[in-house]
């Protein structure tokens, strides 16, 4: 039963365009949704996150919208670029993090 | 900037052998985690502790325990490693109290099981 889903194993982008990783959920209790970065040998990093009561944020070239009625959030990276080509997972939250659940990861091509 | 280290990269282990995997944070956090991570799958927790001593299980805690001593330091433990015990593994650590569930990740342990 997997309650964080990411649909898209793939993605590939030209780079200057616009890129949207999307994440689905089942459950509504979750408090925040966090992206989370991977490259290769290398462990995650956190890139970006969103309360459960707000509907967008942004921080730079990243921003993530939240939608609750359609259990639905997207990470869109704008403009994307060669070194934004990692893997990125969609993560969902209680408040403190100790029951954080995974969606399996999109590997986000930005082609040159 | 916040450190969590991985004792090892890269192991090579044999099926029954007893495998350590270390962990320590430079943090002073509170909280850390053992997730384990596989293609298809993504992460997936397998015990988490809140405190020194303190050891909860995840969603798949089985062949596994661990053990923290020291606030800083958690350990995970393969009492009988098995081969689809395969796997990325990767230690976390989090400040405690109420905040917005992120984690700081180490470089992860590759562990092949032969």
């Amino acid at each position: 039963d997997q309650q964080v889903k990411q649909n898209s194993p793939s993605l590939s982008v030209q780079e200057g365009r616009i890129s949207i990783l999307n994440c689905d959920y089942t459950n509504s209790m979750f408090d925040y949704f966090l992206w989370y970065k991977k490259y290769p040998a290398e462990g995650p990093t956190f890139l970006i996150s969103i309360s459960s009561i707000k509907d967008k944020n942004e921080d730079g070239r990243f921003t993530v919208f939240l939608n609750k009625s359609a259990k639905h959030l997207s990470l869109h990276i704008v403009p994307s670029q060669p070194g934004d080509s990692a893997v990125y997972f969609c993560a969902a939250s209680d408040t403190g993090g100790f029951k954080t659940i995974f969606g399996a990861g999109t590997r986000l091509f930005v082609k040159a | 900037d916040v450190k969590v280290t991985q004792s090892s990269r890269y192991l090579v282990k044999r099926t029954g052998e007893k495998v350590f995997l270390e962990c320590v944070q430079d943090m002073d956090h509170e909280n850390m985690f053992w997730y384990r991570q596989d293609p298809g799958l993504g992460l997936r927790l397998i015990y988490f502790s809140y405190d020194v001593k303190m050891k909860e299980k995840g969603d798949i805690p089985e062949g596994y325990s661990v053990s923290r001593e020291k606030k800083e330091r958690f350990s995970l433990i393969l009492e009988s490693a098995s081969t689809n015990q395969t796997s990325m593994y990767l230690c976390a650590s989090s400040w405690g109290g109420p905040n917005t569930g992120e984690l700081f990740f180490g470089e992860g342990s590759r562990l092949t099981v032969l």
